[in-house]
């Protein structure tokens, strides 16, 4: 399985915007890029997912770059409840999400 | 909707005792997951099942069994419960493990075993 290397920890002061790295040097053509969030004591929730072309939704962008081997998780307007842990996941067509231990973001009012 | 749920949210088991965690969901999924997570770390597959009365192992089955019966419901069985499974379990489902397909998470049951 393809594997994901996020920074531990970042930090963003409310109201700006915040992009979380990703790397995943060793993706296949047909992994996709997905992006997850988990709020303290709670589980994780979809936040974006892409495959090869950049991505926008209402909760944040996906930035793929054009050799797919990294990608940015971008918030446009980082707010406190924006604080949680945010994992970087590769599918590949198997029935498991790996896990990687992803970036805690921390929002400063 | 009440889409994944899980009971009980908190329980603390003795060394050697059994219990079951119960999921259910309400989205038809066909597939459906469980996870645990230990302080700190990121999820790790214990089961999955991609459809009434097929399951199969994940990255760390060993000390749980699991059925699936109906569509809903997932539950996950400790038998011999070890201070090892104390860990915070999520359920998981999604409509197919199409590569773009999302899973929606369950709030999570906290076991303590001591």
């Amino acid at each position: 399985d393809a594997k994901t290397t996020q920074p531990n920890s970042m930090e963003s002061n409310e109201e700006e915007p915040v992009h979380l790295p990703c790397n995943h040097s060793t993706i296949s053509g047909t992994d996709y890029i997905h992006w997850y969030r988990q709020l303290p004591s709670q589980g994780p929730e979809y936040v974006i997912h892409g495959l090869t072309s950049n991505v926008n939704n209402r909760m944040a962008s996906l930035a793929i770059a054009e050799d797919r081997k990294s990608s940015t998780l971008i918030l446009h307007r980082a707010t406190l409840r924006d604080a949680a842990v945010y994992y970087c996941i590769l599918t590949s067509g198997t029935y498991k999400y790996i896990f990687g231990t992803g970036t805690r973001l921390k929002v400063l009012a | 909707n009440a889409g994944v749920t899980q009971t009980p949210k908190f329980r603390i088991l003795k060394i050697g005792q059994s219990m079951t965690l119960q999921c259910t969901q309400d989205m038809n999924h066909n597939y459906m997951y469980w996870y645990r997570q230990d302080p700190g770390m990121g999820l790790k597959l214990i089961y999955y099942s991609v459809g009434a009365g097929i399951t199969d192992k994940g990255e760390v089955p060993n000390g749980y069994n699991v059925s699936r019966s109906t569509t809903e419901d997932f539950p996950l069985r400790l038998e011999l419960a070890a201070p090892s499974q104390t860990s915070v379990y999520f359920c998981a489902s999604s409509y197919s493990f199409g590569r773009a397909d999302e899973q929606y998470f369950g709030p999570g049951t906290r076991l303590t075993v001591t």
